[in-house]
């Protein structure tokens, strides 16, 4: 595609629910990263993709996170029993190797009501 | 660990300065170091991107100037606009993943 897309662009659930946020990376980059950017906050790394393997989750905030990508292309990052402090701006980039220019997508706002 | 630091952390001047905005990195070991400009609610666009064997980058009326050996990078905005008016970040990028600045929150004043 012509950039990275995020999808959903806003999602509001209720506290304890589970949440899907989807990432699809331009065609070809190999490299993906989720970030969470919280309100008034800096960016949060959560989790590096090359290809299909995450070398680096150590930035998932707890056992409630979990994310996967598939066929090399699009990520899901799926936040079970979702918390208030979850709320947040999830970002996704994606770049052609893990040296190359970074593109980031609009970002899905999560609300826990 | 790699931390990142960009000062100010906000500046407002006056249309038509020119002006820098400064990060600093704690370990050169870097691929690359890539600006950022994020409006209010919206994403990331990416500015420019200096290789770690480059000393800078232009883009139009911007610069970006690396000097690794001592972990820095300059943002250079000539005659800055009200368009201009975002938050800069700067992130380095190491073997695994972006590491971001808190970023610098600008104003142009007409």
């Amino acid at each position: 595609g012509a950039g990275v897309s995020q999808s959903p662009s806003n999602k509001v659930t209720e506290k304890g629910k589970d949440v899907e946020l989807r990432c699809d990376p331009i065609s070809g980059h190999t490299a993906l990263y989720w970030y969470r950017q919280s309100l008034g906050q800096g960016l949060e790394f959560l989790i590096y993709f090359q290809g299909n393997s995450a070398p680096d989750k150590s930035g998932l905030p707890s056992d409630r996170f979990s994310a996967e990508r598939t066929g090399g292309s699009v990520s899901t990052l799926t936040i079970q029993r979702t918390q208030q402090e979850d709320s947040a701006v999830y970002l996704c980039a994606s770049s052609f190797d893990p040296q190359g220019e970074a593109f980031f997508g609009q970002g899905t706002r999560l609300t826990v009501v | 660990k790699q931390e990142v630091t960009q000062i100010p952390a906000a500046l407002s001047v006056p249309e038509g300065e020119n002006l820098v905005l400064n990060c600093s990195f704690t370990d050169s070991a870097i691929y690359n170091l890539q600006w950022f400009r994020q409006d209010p609610g919206k994403g990331l666009t990416s500015l420019l991107l200096i290789q770690s064997s480059q000393r800078e980058q232009t883009s139009g009326r911007l610069n970006a100037s690396l000097d690794k050996s001592s972990g820095r990078s300059t943002l250079y905005i000539a005659a800055s606009q009200p368009g201009d008016s975002a938050t800069y970040l700067c992130a380095v990028q190491g073997a695994q993943k972006l590491v971001f600045g808190q970023g610098t929150r600008l104003t142009i004043n007409p």
